[in-house]
């Protein structure tokens, strides 16, 4: 596609649900990245992907936490047991060597998950 | 641990007015981007910044780096109202392998008023 693309756009959970967000990368980037912005906050790094490396997982606030990704395609962010203080936009990224000096990264429109 | 700052984090000005605004990062950094966010909306790159002196101008926004200083500067010149938006700073840090990790400062939200 022409962008990265996330789903859903909005998850209204309840507190202790589990909750699986998706982004689509742009075709042939290989590094993507997942982040979290709180209201009126900066973002906040959780996972990175490149290739078919080892994810570096430090970003990552709790075991509840985890994501996968199968090759250089889509990626998969679960959250088990949700709390309300997980509520956030969850933003996921993309990019690839050629691109990323010259346009940085290229951003989803986000997941807005809210947990009550 | 890099860290990111950037200041003002509210900033009001009129149509026309020229401002700079200031992005400071705690420790050696490789690279140093800036973004505009529009609210409800994703993130937009602006300009990557990847040596020391660097200057980049698009429009009415122009971005410089300095590494010795670790301090980016976006300077808006004229002032429009398309120019609202939050505006947010990351500095880079490669990794072994090649990897990089964004950390990001906590955004500037512009209000430009007529």
């Amino acid at each position: 596609g022409a962008g990265v693309s996330q789903s859903p756009s909005n998850k209204v959970t309840e507190k202790g649900k589990d909750v699986e967000l998706r982004c689509d990368p742009i075709s042939g980037h290989t590094a993507l990245y997942w982040y979290r912005q709180r209201l009126g906050q900066g973002l906040e790094f959780l996972i990175y992907f490149q290739g078919n490396s080892a994810p570096d997982k430090s970003g990552l606030p709790s075991d509840r936490f985890s994501a996968e990704r199968t090759g250089e395609s889509v990626s998969t962010l679960t959250i088990q047991r949700t709390q309300q203080e997980d509520s956030a936009v969850y933003l996921c990224a993309s990019s690839s060597t050629d691109t990323t000096l010259n346009y940085g990264y290229t951003f989803g429109s986000g997941t807005r998950l809210t947990v009550v | 641990e890099l860290k990111v700052e950037q200041n003002p984090l509210f900033l009001s000005m009129q149509e026309g007015k020229n401002y700079t605004i200031y992005c400071n990062y705690s420790t050696t950094s490789d690279r140093l981007y800036w973004y505009r966010q529009d609210p409800g909306k994703s993130l937009e790159s602006l300009f990557v910044l990847l040596s020391n002196g660097a200057v980049k101008q698009e429009g009415r926004l122009m971005a410089s780096l300095d590494t010795k200083a670790r301090l980016s500067t976006l300077h808006i010149t004229a002032a429009v109202h398309d120019l609202s938006a939050t505006y947010f700073c990351a500095a880079s840090s490669l990794l072994q392998g090649g990897s990089e990790k964004l950390v990001f400062g906590k955004g500037m939200k512009l209000t430009v008023n007529p």
